[in-house]
């Protein structure tokens, strides 16, 4: 089945400096990857995906990049926020529908 | 739309007790899961439907059972209650697009 690392495990950042989380995957017929967002005691909400027939994608201050030939891909997040600070997961699934999730990267954005 | 809503949020179980956690989503999503979340780890898949009357297994589905009899609802079942199930516990939802809305969570203390 799909296996998906993630590092860092933890990520500490100045306020205003860039972040960037890795993700790498096993099946080569994943074909979707979202990134959530899990803040103390909530439930993860997306923050951005991206398709396998895609390299890059952005959504103002967030963006991910697709390197299916390496099989990774990134989270970039720009001008860092103090509530950026949470606990970010990427994930990977081909044709099942079924994600496979990474375990997660602590970010601390410090003020 | 109220999403995706899980019941209860909090429980205490003792050793050999039974429950079902409750899981019902009005979005019309064909596609449902639970995963469960042990402290400071990722999601890890326990079961998933396409469809009502479809169920299957995914990652961890010794000690669960579920069954799907319409599209909204997507109960998780407990039958005898161990220490090592003690976990936070998401069901999600997803139309074909693949992208996956989380509910609340279920807190399970097994003691």
């Amino acid at each position: 089945g799909e296996n998906v690392e993630q590092h860092p495990s933890t990520l500490s950042v100045q306020e205003g400096d860039s972040a960037v989380i890795k993700c790498t995957y096993s099946d080569s017929a994943s074909n979707y990857f979202p990134w959530y967002k899990q803040e103390l005691g909530k439930r993860p909400q997306l923050i951005i995906d991206i398709r396998s027939n895609v390299g890059e994608k952005k959504d103002q201050r967030i963006a991910v990049t697709l390197n299916k030939t390496a099989k990774h891909f990134s989270l970039h997040i720009t001008e860092t926020q103090p509530e950026d600070s949470a606990v970010y997961f990427c994930a990977a699934s081909s044709f099942s529908k079924k994600l496979t999730f990474g375990t997660g990267t602590r970010l601390t954005i410090i003020p | 739309n109220a999403g995706v809503t899980q019941t209860p949020k909090f429980r205490i179980l003792k050793i050999g007790q039974s429950m079902t956690l409750q899981c019902t989503q009005d979005m019309n999503h064909n596609y449902m899961y639970w995963y469960r979340q042990d402290p400071g780890m990722g999601l890890k898949l326990i079961y998933y439907s396409v469809g009502a009357g479809i169920t299957d297994k995914g990652e961890v589905p010794n000690g669960y059972n579920v069954s799907r009899s319409t599209t909204e609802d997507f109960p998780l079942r407990l039958e005898l209650a161990a220490p090592s199930q003690t976990s936070v516990y998401f069901c999600a939802s997803s139309p074909v697009s693949e992208t996956q809305y989380f509910g609340p969570g279920t807190r399970l203390l097994v003691l």
